[in-house]
């Protein structure tokens, strides 16, 4: 079974200070994903990456850093934490498979990482 | 800007199929449509995903129309587990760029 792991289940942190979601995925997947959920909102992709030391920015990528050093791990980095930072963050990882034509492109998602920012 | 359309909730009776249907009127021919679900607290989860033809898996049955506008996802027989939100999501982009697009979903609650 393919496993993603985030580090936290729920997180609490002081406005300002710097915040590190980690995750990691076993199944030697190219890609991988971080998504914040906000009632009424959904799922909006905040960064996500291809391979390892590549990003590339989603929807809401302001305020946010991500690092991939090694394929399996997967950063999202809060620089100076605010309030409207609060929310459910979700990680995800899937097998690069390449051209719009092949099928699958599942994403396994970890179970969550809930923040809140005071 | 979600490219797909559901109803916000829907009820379905325990042991009875659970038929949840989407819109998505302007995907183009090369993209496909995925279903996944969301039990509370955890992570999404896949269903099933489809090009033109139906597909049947073991969690679930999708009918997509012949002009690919809309779609109906499947539970055959739904226990209180399959209570979640359940998203139909179409990918957009191209090669490094390929993202997938959510929507809010369809809460579904299966009722004893």
């Amino acid at each position: 079974d393919v496993k993603v792991t985030q580090s936290s289940r729920y997180l609490v942190k002081r406005t300002g200070e710097k915040v590190f979601l980690e995750c990691v995925q076993d199944m030697d997947h190219e890609n991988m994903f971080w998504y914040r959920q906000d009632p009424g909102l959904g799922l909006r992709l905040i960064y996500f990456s291809y391979d390892v030391k590549m990003k590339e920015k989603g929807d809401i990528p302001e305020g946010y850093s991500v690092s991939r050093e090694k394929k399996e791990r997967f950063s999202l980095i809060l620089e100076s934490a605010s309030t409207n930072q609060t929310s459910m963050y979700l990680c995800a990882s899937s097998f690069f498979t390449g051209g719009m034509a092949l099928a699958k492109n599942i994403q396994y998602f970890g179970a969550g990482t809930r923040l809140s920012v005071l | 800007d979600a490219k797909t359309t559901q109803p916000p909730s829907m009820d379905c009776a325990e042991g009875r199929a659970a038929n949840l249907p989407c819109n998505h009127s302007t995907i183009s021919g090369n993209e496909y449509v995925y279903w996944y679900r969301q039990i509370h607290s955890q992570g999404p989860q896949y269903i099933i995903h489809g090009l033109k033809n139906n597909e049947t898996n073991e969690m679930a049955s999708l009918i997509i129309t012949e002009d690919r506008k809309s779609s109906t996802l499947i539970l055959p027989h739904a226990t209180l587990r399959d209570t979640a939100v359940y998203y139909c999501i179409v990918r957009v982009g191209a090669g490094n760029n390929r993202k997938l697009i959510w929507g809010l979903g369809t809460s579904l609650a299966v009722n004893p």
